[in-house]
């Protein structure tokens, strides 16, 4: 079946720091991967998404590249924020439409 | 911008009885989803509704579990007879249809059984 590993946290950067948070999946087809985000007591939200390889997602400075050949899609951004500060999810969709998750890596950015 | 809401934020329940988690969902939106998350696990599908009827389901999804839209604007899961081991975080999602990839999230309700 379906499974999406990224990096287990804490993650714990100084603002303006560079980010990396790992995210590889396991899928029998051609998925479509997103990186969802969840700020304290809110729901999910989309951060951003590709949907065929070597395509890539942006949003808010945060950027992640479909990488088929070693099917991953590693989170990055430049300089974080405090604000930045939140869980963030990689998932994978298929064709049935329902979500994979990842178990979510909580970024903590100190000023 | 509009918002998928849940209702109630967190609900408290004894063992045994029944629970009806609420949602309302975008407006113009025509898939449903239930997702639900055990407090330090992933995020888990449970189901997908569209047009009426249940498109997929998780091996999660057993018959103590149903969906409902009652009427144009609410979404529901109802757990017939709650068991400790549904206590979790439980999250409603919405979108506007199969080719956007895109499902939008409510805030959650947490459900916990005593």
């Amino acid at each position: 079946g379906n499974s999406v590993t990224q990096m287990e946290g804490p993650v714990t950067l100084s603002e303006e720091a560079f980010l990396t948070i790992n995210c590889t999946y396991t899928a029998t087809g051609y998925p479509s991967l997103f990186w969802y985000v969840q700020y304290p007591g809110e729901g999910l939200q989309l951060l951003l998404k590709a949907t065929k390889a070597d395509d890539k997602g942006s949003n808010k400075g945060f950027e992640a590249t479909y990488r088929k050949e070693t099917t991953s899609f590693h989170l990055e951004k430049g300089s974080v924020q405090v604000s930045d500060s939140a869980v963030y999810f990689c998932a994978l969709e298929d064709a049935g439409n329902m979500l994979t998750f990842g178990g979510g890596t909580r970024l903590m950015v100190k000023p | 911008e509009p918002e998928v809401t849940q209702t109630p934020s967190h609900q408290v329940t004894q063992m045994g009885q029944e629970v009806i988690l609420r949602c309302v969902p975008i407006s113009n939106h025509l898939y449903f989803y239930w997702y639900r998350q055990i407090l330090g696990q992933k995020v888990e599908f449970l189901v997908s509704f569209y047009n009426n009827e249940i498109s997929e389901k998780s091996e999660i999804f057993d018959d103590q579990f149903s969906v409902e839209r009652p009427d144009g604007s609410n979404f529901t899961l109802k757990i017939r007879s709650t068991k400790l081991e549904d206590s979790a975080m439980y999250f409603c999602a919405s979108g506007k249809d199969r080719s956007s990839y895109e499902q939008y999230f409510g805030p959650g309700t947490r459900l916990t059984v005593t």
